[in-house]
């Protein structure tokens, strides 16, 4: 049981470029999300999704793509990566006491 | 718009010594409110969580206490150790989950 895993661990963009955040889950929780960590700041959250094929905005979607074909993935996709996008992203699984992160990914755009 | 405060945001004490985080929320109208442990470079872990309707949780050394009327939670640390060291976040749940911005907490041996 290897919970949530993300990939990669690190990764530094040039302004411009895209890529993808790996998300997997291995607990069948129906509710996955993306968060930010910013320095000064709580947790923001990117977008979330309720099940396969329904996903939804949370509180800072601009810049960031993601979709839900499977139970288990929950890609977050940076269309034009910019500086401000500078930030530990954190993928979740389930909710409540259930609620369970990723070990995060730290992103840097120069 | 719900917004959640922790102070202090850090706080060193020594071994041993009991010790209690704070957390303020402006909303009252939550489900549950949670405490989260995040080691450096990790991910968040689940401490305790409490539902509206309760008023506290304990778990081993840990008990969290929740007054939703003034719009407080504490999280009472017991004969504190070394291994306590990490940011410490409080987060509520009403329409959306709400994260603080963590007490980082150093214990000296």
């Amino acid at each position: 049981n290897a919970g949530v895993t993300q990939t990669p661990k690190f990764q530094v963009l040039k302004t411009g470029q895209s890529m993808t955040l790996q998300c997997a889950q291995d607990m069948n929780h129906e509710y996955m999300s993306w968060y930010r960590q910013d320095p000064g700041m709580g947790l923001r959250l990117i977008h979330y999704s309720v099940g396969a094929g329904i996903t939804d905005q949370g509180e800072v979607p601009n810049g960031y793509n993601v979709s839900r074909s499977t139970t288990e993935d929950f890609p977050l996709r940076l269309l034009s990566a910019a500086p401000s996008q500078t930030s530990v992203y954190f993928c979740a699984s389930g909710g409540g006491i259930s609620l369970a992160f990723g070990p995060g990914t730290r992103l840097t755009v120069t | 718009k719900q917004e959640v405060t922790q102070i202090p945001a850090a706080l060193s004490v020594p071994e041993g010594e009991n010790l209690v985080l704070n957390c303020s929320f402006t909303d009252s109208a939550i489900y549950n409110l949670q405490w989260f442990r995040q080691d450096p470079g990790k991910g968040l872990t689940s401490l305790l969580l409490i539902q509206s309707s309760q008023r506290e949780q304990t778990s081993g050394r840990l008990n969290a206490s929740l007054d939703k009327s003034s719009g407080r939670s504490t999280l009472y640390i017991a004969a504190s150790q070394p291994g306590d060291s990490a940011t410490y976040l409080c987060a509520v749940e009403g329409e959306k989950l709400t994260f603080g911005t963590g007490t980082r907490l150093t214990i000296i041996p």
